[in-house]
């Protein structure tokens, strides 16, 4: 089983769409949870690290639900450039090996 | 900018040859890594360093080499590749501590490499 699953889309909304993206992972010891931003031939980018109790970062909402080992990310309003593969990764205490899921390509349509 | 360099950006390679990919960080950081995106499939973590010393070799097969002569700097040595093995490689770095925290790990943009 993978460490990280993503539904890879693509999810092609309009501008202005609210959009939600799942991922699960295998590995209950995993501790620390993000959500990468990698635009079309760039590097990956942080985008935001997901907390326990939810956390929001502007049109950004990362959510975490432990017991059944999913997290989410939520964009409102979506922008144009919002357009990217979004990379859910988790790692687990104290390592800095991070497990990639595939990631899940987003195109924001005018 | 990230704050992690890559050299070559691109690279064509055969079978036969032996090259290297270089990675450079300016960030102060004490970890770093080399992963391979393929298409259609996740990042790979393939080597894991702190502080100099290589902590993490996730069954890389031999003809990839890595080397880490300071903390700014990495090197993936490269030798009779398959075509199999053509790929983005990225070099990546990040604060690092024996403790509980993960940190976020910078890019660089990567190099595109084909083995033909």
């Amino acid at each position: 089983r993978k460490e990280v699953e993503q539904d890879p889309g693509p999810f092609n909304v309009p501008e202005g769409a609210t959009v939600a993206f799942n991922c699960t992972y295998s590995n209950s010891a995993s501790q620390s949870f993000f959500w990468y931003r990698q635009d079309c031939r760039k590097e990956p980018k942080l985008l935001m690290s997901v907390y326990s109790s939810g956390n929001e970062d502007g049109r950004f909402t990362a959510q975490l639900n432990r017991a059944s080992q999913y997290i989410s990310l939520l964009i409102r309003d979506s922008k144009l450039s919002d357009s990217a593969t979004y990379l859910c990764v988790v790692t687990r205490t104290g390592a800095n090996n991070l497990f990639f899921g595939t990631g899940t390509r987003l195109t924001v349509i005018p | 900018e990230t704050g992690v360099t890559q050299t070559p950006r691109h690279l064509v390679m055969g079978m036969t040859n032996k090259k290297s990919l270089k990675c450079e960080q300016h960030l102060g950081h004490n970890a770093m890594y080399w992963y391979k995106q393929s298409a259609k499939k996740p990042l790979e973590l393939m080597f894991v360093y702190n502080f100099k010393e290589q902590t993490e070799n996730n069954s890389v097969p031999s003809r990839f080499s890595p080397e880490c002569p300071n903390s700014s700097h990495l090197f993936l040595h490269l030798h009779t590749l398959q075509p199999e093995d053509s790929a983005l490689y990225l070099c990546a770095s990040s604060p690092w501590d024996s403790g509980a925290t993960s940190y976020e790990q910078y890019f660089g943009p990567g190099t595109r490499l084909t083995v033909t």
